[in-house]
């Protein structure tokens, strides 16, 4: 079956400083991944996805993921945090063996200190 | 219109009633899906549709009905509501199933049932 885990409830980094929200996954076959982010009051925005190719993706807002297929991790980073990053990311995982299902996993807040 | 939305923002529902959410999308989107959002949980599939005229169960479908008469209308329905269906409901759509494409999600409808 499908599984998505971040560990962390919440991740606190002060401005400037580089951020990793971590998120690991379970699936059968070649996972998608995904990361999402939600503001208050928002629905999710997506951020960037992993389907083939480079193990380094880039996505919005100055956002990137490193997939690790031996670890079975797809942790968002980004070099330097801004305070209007803080907000609920959520990590999702989808196989073609598990159809069209999105597994999102449980998320993560992000607070950013200025 | 640009994008999904959702209607209403909000609603407070006397246990045993009917409600229907409703969700509308512009982008011409084959896939639409209804998510449930909890603390703790993270977003937990209702019901998805493919196409139109065709829906199919998710992981939390007890309780909730749908229909897909047309491309841009979901709507999810509670045909006696109880307490534990509070929550803020996502209506979510994507291009094409059998691709891994992103998702994009309305504003989301909070629900209070008591």
């Amino acid at each position: 079956a499908q599984s998505v885990a971040q560990p962390e409830d919440q991740v606190n980094v002060a401005e400037g400083n580089p951020l990793t929200v971590k998120c690991t996954y379970s699936v059968s076959g070649n996972p998608y991944l995904f990361w999402y982010v939600q503001y208050p009051n928002r629905g999710l925005q997506f951020l960037l996805k992993y389907i083939t190719g480079d193990n380094l993706v880039k996505g919005s807002y100055g956002f990137e993921a490193e997939f690790n297929k031996s670890q079975t991790s797809f942790h968002l980073k980004k070099p330097s945090a801004l305070v209007s990053d803080s907000a609920l990311y959520f990590c999702a995982v989808r196989s073609l063996t598990g159809g069209f299902k999105t597994i999102f996993g449980a998320g993560t807040r992000l607070f950013v200190k200025a | 219109i640009a994008g999904i939305t959702q209607a209403p923002t909000s609603q407070i529902l006397a246990a045993g009633r009917r409600m229907t959410l409703r969700c509308t999308q512009d982008m011409r989107h084959n896939a639409m899906y209804w998510y449930r959002q909890d603390l703790g949980l993270g977003l937990r599939l209702i019901h998805y549709s493919n196409t139109a005229g065709t829906t199919g169960k998710g992981e939390v479908p007890d309780g909730y009905s749908v229909s897909r008469a047309n491309t841009d209308d979901f709507p999810l329905t509670l045909a006696s509501a109880v307490p534990s269906q509070t929550s803020v409901y996502f209506c979510a759509s994507s291009a094409r199933d059998s691709n891994p494409l992103e998702q994009f999600f309305g504003p989301g409808t909070r629900l209070t049932v008591l």
